[in-house]
């Protein structure tokens, strides 16, 4: 079975600073999808970025970007620019291909100070 | 395209009653997956559809059933209702067929059982 932790359950960060997210991870899987999600106060849990295991690349999407260490089993996720409307609870999530299951970790609740 | 809907968005219960939840997926997407997200357990798989099979299932009592029909529409219930599942209910699409790995996720029913 896989587990995610995130150990971080609060976080802060001052408007247009740049803040890290933790996020380690346990599988015995080669192949896997990473993801972060993050879901505002309207509870609508959104995609910020996805990683393949099998890409040595770490994966970016604007502002957003990670930091993926197989080896150590490690994905963290880098918000540059930080703006007010990135406060949310932000989930690392694990998928196996044809799964259809994602497993979360706990959590980590972001709040940008203007 | 439209995002994934849910019906009904809030849903008040009594102990003991039997609950259906809906969700319509994205148009395209085939995989349809569940998730129960409460404050103490977090998000929890629930099950996973696959063009009207269930492919994937979590550790859940038999009293959560699901199903999924022809155009990839699926319903969740829930029978004889207890107070520990109230909870927000998600339900996720994605076509992994296509190379649409990562889920995108529906508002959610919020489900109260008194």
């Amino acid at each position: 079975a896989q587990t995610v932790t995130q150990s971080q359950p609060e976080m802060s960060v001052q408007e247009a600073e740049t803040v890290t997210l933790s996020c380690t991870y346990d599988t015995s899987e080669n192949n896997y999808y990473l993801f972060w999600y993050k879901q505002p106060p309207s509870r609508q849990m959104i995609l910020v970025i996805r990683q393949e295991a099998y890409k040595q690349q770490n994966a970016t999407e604007n502002r957003f970007s990670v930091n993926f260490q197989k080896a150590a089993k490690s994905f963290s996720l880098k918000i540059s620019d930080s703006q007010l409307g990135d406060t949310a609870m932000y989930f690392c999530a694990f998928m196996k291909p044809r799964s259809g299951q994602l497993t979360f970790g706990s959590g980590t609740q972001l709040t940008v100070l203007p | 395209k439209a995002g994934v809907t849910q019906t009904p968005r809030y849903l008040i219960k009594t102990r003991g009653q039997q609950v259906t939840l809906s969700c319509s997926p994205i148009s395209g997407h085939r995989s349809v997956s569940w998730y129960q997200q409460t404050p103490g357990q977090g998000l929890q798989f629930l099950f996973e559809y696959f063009s009207e099979t269930q492919r994937n299932k979590g550790n859940f009592p038999g009293r959560f059933s699901g199903r999924q029909f022809s155009n990839s529409r699926s319903e969740m219930n829930v029978s004889t209702l207890e107070l520990g599942d109230s909870a927000l209910y998600l339900c996720a699409s994605s076509s992994p067929t296509s190379g649409t790995v990562e889920q995108f996720f529906g508002p959610g029913t919020r489900l109260t059982v008194l």
